[in-house]
């Protein structure tokens, strides 16, 4: 089946340890994006890529980086720099990355800090 | 840049009744594409129905119609013969013409009782 998976579905982070978080698609899409949701809101974009090899900052990119080393792959790398890393994380793409395209989400994975 | 609002953090509808979510935006573009997403308790992100702004017809998908009213900036979602599984938050999300990023609004959760 064609779809966007995401792991782990859980993730611990100690203090001052960097995470990584895994988002594969299969859907042959162009661009990925990461999404940040805290509890009671909405979301917000960390960043996003609209092909191999190059990715823009969203609105709260920092502490955050990113890779995009494969078209189906886009991992995000939690940095010791993010203070208040406890949320829902939500990966998503779309065809082309261009406008009007619909986005198509992950599962989610949840961060939690020890 | 845009803002989504989503005045009614929760409301509750009796399974088979009508209900109405609400959503206004703010924007100085005049093309662009507004969404609304429903997210169910497994956290995964749905799309359940999408609007372009230069299309003055209302979208609909099946249970799930829109109500766009451009002038006013307003998109509001009626899900009509609510079911068990609608019960999710929902929501509105806004694209812009030149671009593939979507902002959200703050989310509306939606209880359906039987």
């Amino acid at each position: 089946d064609g779809g966007i998976t995401q792991s782990p579905k859980y993730l611990f982070r100690k203090e001052g340890q960097n995470v990584t978080l895994s988002c594969e698609q299969n859907l042959n899409h162009d661009a990925m994006y990461w999404y940040r949701q805290d509890p009671g809101q909405g979301l917000r974009l960390i960043y996003y890529s609209q092909i191999v090899n190059d990715f823009q900052k969203g609105d709260i990119a920092e502490g955050y980086s990113v890779s995009r080393e494969k078209k189906e792959s886009f991992p995000l790398t939690v940095t010791s720099a993010q203070k208040n890393p406890t949320a829902f994380y939500l990966c998503a793409s779309s065809p082309r990355g261009t406008s009007q395209e619909t986005q198509y989400f992950g599962p989610g994975t949840r961060l939690l800090v020890l | 840049a845009q803002t989504v609002t989503q005045s009614q953090p929760e409301m509750s509808v009796q399974e088979a009744e009508t209900v109405t979510l609400s959503c206004t935006y703010d924007t100085s573009e005049s093309n662009y594409y507004l969404f609304w997403y429903k997210q169910p308790p497994s956290r995964q992100m749905i799309l359940v129905i999408r609007q372009e702004a230069y299309k003055q017809q209302n979208a609909t998908e099946n249970r799930f119609s829109v109500n766009f009213q451009k002038a006013a900036k307003s998109f509001s979602l009626k899900i009509s013969d609510s079911q068990l599984g609608d019960t999710a938050m929902y929501f509105c999300a806004f694209m812009r013409n030149a671009g593939n990023m979507l902002t959200f609004g703050g989310g509306t959760r939606l209880m359906v009782k039987p």
